[in-house]
């Protein structure tokens, strides 16, 4: 079929090693930020948000830290396994529930 | 958890039929968004709806037509299908309250025209 959009950038982590996906985005009014996985095959399912007037969350292995001053959001995985490997996205949320998805990352993770 | 069921989840058929891919949901939803993703690439929103009667084009140009006649059903039909169409399309709904923003996903339709 016809390609839609661009390639995804990789990143590749050796299991064991912490992996940092980063994210730019564009809406400075942006409410809430949130990151996706999707696993291959399947849909996306939700990872970890953040709102707006925070700097940094955590979950279990996951932290998310949002710069707004460079607009810039990051996604921070301990101790990487296999089956972290997926691609992940942003999305930031506007509005009425607006939700714009940023490119997406593959991550591979190497046993 | 979100309940939210697409069918079917792999389809071959050749150029000119006309098929429907069905998204249904359980948990009361208000919106709910058709995106279409191509292998390994980014997701494009190409339909999404607000309520029953209420249907919106998204980003990316579709040939592609939905209906909103229940809460609970969102079906994205293609009226003529072409090998352009071949793709994988995402269905998802949130709610309004709360307001997250946080969507949920089905499995997704793994459309090939051929």
């Amino acid at each position: 079929g016809e390609s839609v959009g661009l390639h995804l950038p990789t990143l590749s982590v050796q299991e064991g090693d912490n992996s940092i996906i980063n994210c730019a985005y564009s809406n400075s009014a942006s409410d809430y930020f949130i990151w996706y996985k999707q696993e291959s095959g399947k849909g996306p399912q939700f990872i970890i948000d953040i709102r707006s007037n925070m700097d940094k969350r955590q979950g279990q292995r996951v932290t998310v830290l949002l710069n707004k001053t460079v607009k810039h959001l990051s996604l921070q995985i301990a101790a990487t396994q296999p089956g972290d490997s997926a691609v992940y996205f942003c999305a930031e949320v506007t509005g009425a529930n607006n939700l714009f998805f940023g490119t997406g990352t593959r991550l591979t993770v190497i046993p | 958890e979100a309940d939210i069921y697409q069918t079917p989840r792999y389809l071959v058929i050749g150029t000119g039929k006309k098929i429907t891919l069905e998204c249904s949901q359980t948990m009361g939803h208000d919106k709910m968004y058709w995106y279409q993703q191509d292998p390994g690439m980014e997701l494009h929103l190409i339909h999404y709806s607000y309520g029953v009667n209420s249907t919106e084009k998204g980003d990316l140009s579709s040939e592609s037509t939905v209906s909103r006649i229940r809460t609970e059903h969102f079906p994205l039909t293609l009226e003529s299908a072409r090998p352009s169409h071949t793709s994988q399309y995402l269905c998802a709904t949130t709610q309004t309250v709360p307001n997250t923003g946080e969507l949920f996903f089905g499995e997704g339709s793994r459309l090939t025209v051929l």
